[in-house]
């Protein structure tokens, strides 16, 4: 398996613009996760999604942010409209959930994002 | 909010020194985890610790787990340059699914 593939790697915006990531999870795996990455922030869960279905969005920033996951194999986080504190690096990770919750994340390469 | 802080937020050492990162979380958890992260490239776990374990190998890794002071430590014995990369513990907290992750050390190895 390619592991968790990213897509672009790299995005620059101009403000007011709308940005949509992709992601593609291994195959098999039932969870999705979305992080940002930032010095001062660090890693933030955005949401995670198990069998396709949003469980806990709680981190999305606001309603400029929003995730889709039509089936197994694909997920989008779009944002709209951007904004220059938005820059970041998006991961995507993917992973088994099992009942006993002892599995690993998968992360992809993330997408480095400047809104500008 | 952050559930793991990692400690010291930077080490420096020499090639073939141990480095020892060190890890708090607040809430009681499932299981702990630690990730490496490589300059620009996404995060690769390392190994897992579940609760009721206090001491987990693998290779030159060794990471220990006390729940009692809710705490974790990740010991990298006999280091090279290419351990040079952020460090990262992640805990999976009793009932959720999700990971939540620290800010991270980072671990620079000079040759």
């Amino acid at each position: 398996d390619a592991g968790v593939i990213q897509s672009p790697r790299h995005e620059v915006t101009e403000m007011g613009q709308e940005v949509t990531l992709r992601c593609k999870p291994i195959s098999g795996h039932n969870s999705l996760f979305w992080y940002r990455q930032t010095m001062m922030r660090g890693l933030e869960l955005l949401i995670y999604f198990n069998n396709n279905v949003p469980i806990d969005d709680s981190g999305m920033p606001e309603d400029r942010f929003s995730a889709k996951m039509p089936n197994a194999s694909f997920s989008t986080l779009k944002i709209q409209p951007s904004e220059p504190r938005d820059s970041a690096v998006y991961f995507c990770a993917s992973s088994l959930a099992r009942r006993e919750m002892n599995t690993e994340a998968f992360f992809g390469q993330g997408t480095r994002l400047t809104v500008v | 909010s952050q559930q793991g802080e990692e400690d010291p937020q930077a080490l420096s050492i020499q090639e073939g020194e141990n480095a020892t990162m060190n890890c708090s979380y607040k809430t009681s958890i499932n299981n702990l985890q630690w990730y490496r992260q490589n300059s620009g490239r996404g995060l690769v776990h390392l190994i897992l610790i579940r609760s009721n374990e206090r001491e987990k190998h693998s290779g030159r890794l060794r990471v220990t787990l006390d729940t009692s002071k809710k705490s974790s430590s990740l010991l990298i014995t006999a280091s090279r340059a290419a351990d040079t990369a952020s460090y990262f513990c992640a805990t999976r907290r009793s009932g959720y699914s999700t990971l939540t992750f620290g800010k991270g050390t980072m671990l620079l190895v000079s040759p």
